[in-house]
């Protein structure tokens, strides 16, 4: 199974700042690489899809990078809202594999 | 508004079975990939098992750690897709989403999920 390697595991930081949160593929995923967010006792809500496009209703300060094995999510101006636990999910191949989760909070 | 409501968790003793339904509206369950994916108490999360679309055959795919004790169907005429979950263990135990995949050329995401519905397998 592909392992997927997110860093940080958790964060702090502030409203306002740039967030970077990084995905590490165990080998080559091409582009299948979604990211995920998730407040506590909600479900996940999907972000970024295809590394890099932008679901439909999420806010512009979301962006996703990468390709291959490589992979980054990026919230440019943290809001309150923002805070909360993100994971990416490789959609490559079977098993479907999710990072280990970072917890976004407030500094 | 597309929506997916689980229901069918609750407790159920090791070597125990149960079955989880998802209900599906505001979309044609039929055409598209429908997924389970679960969340033990206070871990990430972890994908269980997928059945494609009509399209493409309704075959299914499972996660090791289910293969052989999950089974995954539908009835599109219900809109509904379910979870027959037998052998339970104790690390069987979590929150259990479906979710709907968006399709978007060789890519899968999923792009609705229900609320979840909790599975504890305990004596």
């Amino acid at each position: 199974a592909i392992q997927m390697t997110q860093s940080p595991s958790s964060l702090s930081a502030s409203v306002g700042d740039r967030v970077t949160i990084t995905c590490r593929a165990s080998q080559a995923i091409r582009n299948d690489l979604g990211w995920y967010q998730q407040k506590p006792g909600k479900a996940p809500k999907l972000l970024i899809y295809g590394a890099s496009s932008l679901q439909s209703g999420v806010p512009s300060r979301f962006s996703g990078s990468g390709s291959g094995t490589d992979f980054t999510l990026t919230i440019s101006s943290l809001q309150p809202e923002d805070f909360a636990t993100y994971y990416c999910l490789q959609d490559y191949n079977y098993p479907l594999t999710f990072g280990g989760g970072t917890k976004v909070e407030i500094k | 508004e597309v929506q997916l409501v689980e229901s069918g968790g609750g407790l159920v003793q090791p070597g125990g079975s149960l079955r989880l339904s998802c209900a599906a509206s505001g979309f044609t369950l039929s055409d598209h990939y429908m997924d389970w994916v679960r969340q033990a108490p206070g871990k990430g999360l972890e994908w269980v098992a997928r059945t494609r679309a009509k399209a493409n055959g309704y075959t299914t795919e499972y996660a090791a750690s289910v293969k052989g004790r999950f089974t995954l169907s539908r009835d599109d005429s219900q809109n509904s897709l379910y979870l027959l979950m037998s052998s339970l263990k104790t690390e069987d135990t979590a929150v259990y989403y479906c979710a709907r995949v968006l399709v978007y050329g060789d890519c899968a995401a999923f792009d609705y999920w229900g609320q979840g519905t909790l599975v504890t397998v305990s004596s």
